[in-house]
Formats: C-alpha cells, structure tokens, sequence
C-alpha cells in the first residue's frame, strides 16, 4: 500500500502570512494531484504535476514536485480568507496496476483569519 | 474537466433502513469511483464502478452493504443498505475522463443515520 504522508494537519494563520503544506511519500507517483474542499462541497482539482522537479504556479500558489517524485508541497503567498479550506494531495502510483485510482493524503485544514 | 451532479445532496435516514445516492456526469467516462469522507477528514474509497464490468470493493466494503449499479456511461448509483449510525458521513461520486489520474467529484450526499 502506497502512502502520503500529509502535513501539517491543521493551519491557522493570519491574512498576509505565507504557509506551505508537505506531502511525502517512499513511493514513485506517475503523478500527483492538489485538491481544495471547502464545506458542503466536493473536492476542487487545483493542479497535477506530472514531472520530477516541475512547478508550476496559480496566481499566488506555488505547487512543487520532487526530483524523485515521491513528494509535493503547496506554497501559498499572502494567504487570504478566501483560502480557508481543506486541502489534499493524491497520487497516482506509478507502474501500478489499479489505473485511475488515486492514494490521497490525511488533508491539510487551512483557516486564514482576517 | 467533467461537471458532475449528486441526488439527494443530504438526508437522514433511520438505522436498518436504505438509502440509494445518485450520480450523474454531463459526459461519457469509463471510470467512476465512490468515496466515503467524513468532515475536515481525508477520503476513503468505497469502490471502482466502471462501466460494463462489476465493482471492484476496496478493503472493508463489501457489495452486500453498498451495492453499486452502473448502467451506462454517465450514470452511476451507491446504495447504502441497512444502515447503522456509523454509516453517517459524506458520500461522493468521481470521474477520471482523462490523462493522469485526474479526477472531478460532485458536490457529495451528506447522510445522518439515527
């Protein structure tokens, strides 16, 4: 079983602070996702990354992948209350078998306090 | 992306009774995936539900408990029989239409068993 160790569980911060959530792995994702939940919804694709080392950015995220591909993180910058959410990173493992399924990690609880 | 519908968006049900979550997606997608979520928590799959063939049950769900139908492409149902209070949570409803695993959830069924 392919884990993703998600961190840190909780975040409260205040508006205009900068975090950053940890997703790490011992295993080789062929890709991985970043999703954000906010109550009464379901989850929200943000991003994939697909190659090791790759960044991307959307607006004031900043989604890395590992050189290894085994772990991700999600920088926010000047968070805003708009941000309050669950967020999740999912995998998929690569050279698997079980196509289209996804290893999803704990979930991070971001609050962003005016 | 896929936009993807879920009925009945919340219910509360009494225990030994059974409840059937619908799951509608506005295009064709082989692959279907039911997921199991309480608040602020990570997901938890239930099921593979791809069309044409049977479920495919991860461990600890059996089809007697949550049987799935799959009729066609773009419709799928999650019947959560016999219900105890334990099985109050979030049901959602995926779809993977494309390259890398990524995948679109509905807005999820908020289910209260008393």
């Amino acid at each position: 079983t392919q884990l993703l160790e998600q961190s840190p569980q909780f975040l409260s911060i205040q508006e205009g602070e900068n975090l950053t959530v940890y997703c790490n792995s011992s295993s080789v994702f062929s890709s991985l996702q970043w999703y954000r939940q906010e109550p009464g919804e379901g989850p929200v694709l943000l991003v994939t990354v697909v190659t090791g080392g790759e960044v991307k950015k959307l607006k004031r995220l900043t989604f890395q992948f590992g050189d290894a591909r085994k772990d991700s993180s999600l920088h926010i910058t000047a968070a805003q209350t708009g941000d309050t959410g669950l967020y999740l990173c999912a995998g998929a493992p690569a050279g698997g078998t079980s196509y289209g399924k996804l290893t999803f990690g704990q979930g991070t609880i971001l609050t962003v306090h005016p | 992306s896929a936009v993807i519908s879920q009925k009945p968006s919340r219910d509360i049900c009494q225990r030994g009774t059974s409840l059937t979550i619908q799951c509608q997606v506005d295009s064709q997608v082989t692959m279907m995936f039911w997921y199991r979520q309480q608040p602020g928590q990570s997901l938890t799959l239930i099921a593979t539900a791809n069309q044409g063939s049977e479920a495919t049950y991860e461990s600890g769900f059996v089809i007697d408990k949550f049987p799935i139908s799959r009729p066609n492409l773009t419709f799928s149902t999650l019947t959560v029989s016999n219900m105890s209070p334990e099985d109050s949570s979030i049901y959602l409803c995926s779809v993977a239409p494309g390259w890398y695993n990524e995948q679109f959830f509905g807005p999820g069924t908020r289910l209260t068993v008393l």
